[in-house]
């Protein structure tokens, strides 16, 4: 296993077009966490799943996104109509129930210009 | 509202030596769960050290221990004999017991100095 992996690791979008991100959590997690960095801010909680069932959505989350976890495995993070504000590192995270403790990805760094 | 603050955005410390990093958190909650991630330029945040609330031992990891005073809602990191490795921006978070939510500070920026 190699750890919570998200793809892509960058991308340049231009204002107002859709992207969609994805995060493979780590085998067996049925937790899954989407948070939002900028630069020089701590991570900012977005949504959080337990298994298929996304049950906690912050009023962070504008309607313009929306993310999704089928079969309680991988999940994506769609954003429409992306504005510049938008531009910041998305982070997943997945943990076990057992656990208390979150494991990150590396991140999608998204750039809107 | 449930906040975690760190006063200190950017630290120095020689290699070798020790240093602490500050942590304060805000919450009515009595039962919950603290943490130190590290998160290294351009790589991923990983766990350094958790602390869970009922327990009255300070959680130690190798080089890493905290200083947990719960009355205070105190949480700070110590490093010791610190390496060139330990550079990055270092978080606290906390996690009430009851929810799913991971509360984060705005982080605080290492340098180890060689």
């Amino acid at each position: 296993d190699t750890g919570v992996s998200q793809n892509p690791r960058h991308k340049i979008t231009k204002r107002g077009q859709n992207v969609t991100f994805r995060c493979d959590p780590i085998s067996e997690h049925n937790r899954l966490y989407w948070y939002r960095q900028t630069l020089g801010q701590g991570p900012e909680f977005l949504t959080y799943f337990q298994n298929e069932a996304q049950l906690e959505k912050s009023r962070l989350l504008s309607d313009r996104f929306s993310a999704e976890r089928p079969k309680g495995s991988f999940s994506t993070l769609e954003i429409q109509r992306t504005e510049q504000g938008d531009s910041a590192m998305y982070l997943c995270a997945s943990s076990y129930r057992q656990l208390t403790e979150a494991f990150f990805g590396q991140g999608t760094r998204l750039t809107v210009v | 509202a449930q906040t975690v603050t760190q006063s200190q955005p950017e630290m120095s410390v020689q290699e070798a030596e020790t240093v602490t990093l500050s942590c304060t958190y805000d919450t009515s909650e009595s039962d919950y769960y603290l943490f130190w991630y590290k998160q290294p330029p351009s790589r991923q945040m990983i766990l350094v050290i958790r602390q869970e609330a009922y327990k009255q031992q300070n959680a130690t990891e190798n080089r890493f221990s905290v200083n947990f005073q719960k009355a205070a809602k105190s949480f700070s990191l110590k490093i010791s004999d610190s390496q060139l490795g330990d550079a990055a921006m270092y978080f606290c978070a906390y996690r009430p017991n009851t929810g799913n939510q991971f509360y984060f500070g705005t982080g605080t920026s290492l340098t180890v100095i060689p």
